[in-house]
């Protein structure tokens, strides 16, 4: 069992906005990352710290987080969004990391 | 550039041992921890350990301590996962990636291309 929290499966309109939520005791000390997998790809980091995108990724992308649950809004939802989307971070102990079940985001 | 090159896939038979790789360039590959994650079929990521390849100190996922070894080899920039003994449950792609580090947080910046290991009798 995971100690982040996620739901399994969302779908989003085309053009909508969506949020994955990401919940874990830990999160209230630790920030979450996310991370975007496509099938047969190698996931791709597209949210880290408090809100900061790497290079690459587009602006519809933005993180926050409040008390223990971390989130991840995509804002225009578009088709080549659609993929399993991860967050991680350190567990309660600190010592360890640990990654949520992953959430399947369907595009409609 | 950042680069994480991983090995070959394989297959292997139950009981056999096998160590796969993780090569980093473009980087100080001893400055950074570089961190294994599997991927059984259909599923999601599990972080299995991290190493830090400048004095080898390594942590385990409690799930997998004891399952695996970390490893690496720092004059030639290679991180290293391997079993003694693999079961048809080691069957899963195995990723590495380099653990990045800000005043604020820490994730996995760059992954490598991942490794099927396929365990079958």
């Amino acid at each position: 069992s995971s100690e982040l929290t996620q739901d399994p499966a969302v779908s989003v309109a085309l053009g909508q906005t969506v949020r994955i939520t990401c919940q874990g005791d830990s999160l209230r000390n630790y920030y979450a990352s996310w991370y975007q997998q496509k099938p047969g790809q190698a996931p791709v980091l597209v949210i880290y710290g408090k809100n900061n995108r790497p290079s690459g990724i587009a602006d519809r992308f933005s993180g926050s987080s409040s008390g223990d649950t971390a989130s991840l809004t995509i804002t225009g939802a578009q088709a080549e969004d659609e993929a399993d989307y991860y967050c991680d971070s350190w567990d309660s102990s600190g010592s360890h990391l640990v990654f949520g079940g992953g959430t399947n985001l369907t595009v409609l | 550039e950042v680069q994480l090159v991983q090995s070959g896939a394989e297959v292997k038979k139950p009981g056999e041992s096998l160590k796969i790789s993780c090569k980093g360039s473009g980087y100080s590959f001893t400055n950074y921890w570089i961190g294994w994650v599997r991927q059984m079929p259909g599923k999601g990521l599990e972080w299995m350990g991290i190493i830090y390849p400048g004095d080898s100190e390594t942590r385990y996922s409690p799930s997998f301590q004891g399952q695996v070894t970390i490893s690496a080899d720092k004059s030639i920039s290679t991180a290293y996962l391997q079993w003694s003994s693999l079961k048809a449950s080691d069957t899963a792609m195995y990723y590495c990636a380099r653990r990045e580090s800000t005043t604020a947080t820490t994730f996995f910046g760059y992954w490598g291309q991942g490794t099927l290991v396929t365990v079958s009798s």
